[in-house]
């Protein structure tokens, strides 16, 4: 089983529309949730980090943690070309961060 | 504010040579980490180090070492290198902890083994 398993893309949403990304993760010690956004030939940049459950917004973004479930999810609204990336889910556990293969979405104008 | 500094950024070598990439952190970091970009693997963790000291592996032969200076910068070394070790490296450098942590990529070093 993988450490971190993310929901397979690739995503295509329509412009203003809402992408909802997935994260399972499997070791129930994991301390810390952080989504990363990596456009093609770029290092990845943090969205959002999460620690405890429930949700956390910030601006076009949420991510919502649910500790029981071991689940992780990013909510991106009105979702603009510039979205157009691949978004990696990464779970932290004892100074290591296990990232998720990735989904990439693609916001069509 | 500088970002994290990985030199080189490209780099060819062939098999069975050994490779030295280096990472300077953000200023003021003092965790360093390392990771290996592939198509078919993804990221994956190698190694982080905090104050000189490495609190954490990943799986990883034996072939792939790092240090980290007294200054937080940090060397990473391949060694016999093998066709599979063509990747991206990348660093990132982090401070704070927990849901404070903040996480910076460098650009990376594209090795090529030939």
């Amino acid at each position: 089983q993988k450490e971190v398993e993310q929901n397979s893309g690739p995503l295509s949403v329509p412009e203003g529309a809402i992408a909802s990304l997935n994260c399972t993760y499997s070791d129930r010690g994991s301390q810390s949730f952080f989504w990363y956004r990596q456009y093609s030939g770029k290092s990845p940049e943090l969205i959002m980090s999460i620690y405890s459950n429930g949700d956390k917004e910030d601006g076009r973004f949420t991510a919502q943690l649910n500790k029981a479930s071991q689940y992780v999810s990013l909510l991106i609204r009105d979702s603009q070309p510039s979205d157009s990336a691949t978004y990696l889910c990464a779970v932290k556990i004892d100074y290591k961060l296990s990232f998720g293969a990735g989904t990439t979405v693609t916001v069509r104008a | 504010k500088a970002g994290v500094t990985q030199t080189p950024r490209y780099l060819i070598k062939t098999r069975g040579q050994q490779v030295t990439l280096s990472c300077s952190p953000i200023s003021g970091h003092r965790s360093v980490s390392w990771y290996q970009q592939t198509p078919g693997q993804g990221l994956q963790f190698l190694f982080e180090y905090f104050s000189e000291t490495q609190r954490n592996k990943g799986n990883f032969p034996g072939r792939f070492s790092g240090r980290q200076f007294s200054n937080s910068r940090s060397e990473m070394n391949v060694s016999t290198l093998e066709l599979g070790d063509s990747a991206l490296y990348l660093c990132a450098s982090s401070v704070g902890s927990g849901e404070n942590e903040k996480l910076f990529f460098g650009s990376g070093t594209q090795l090529s083994v030939l």
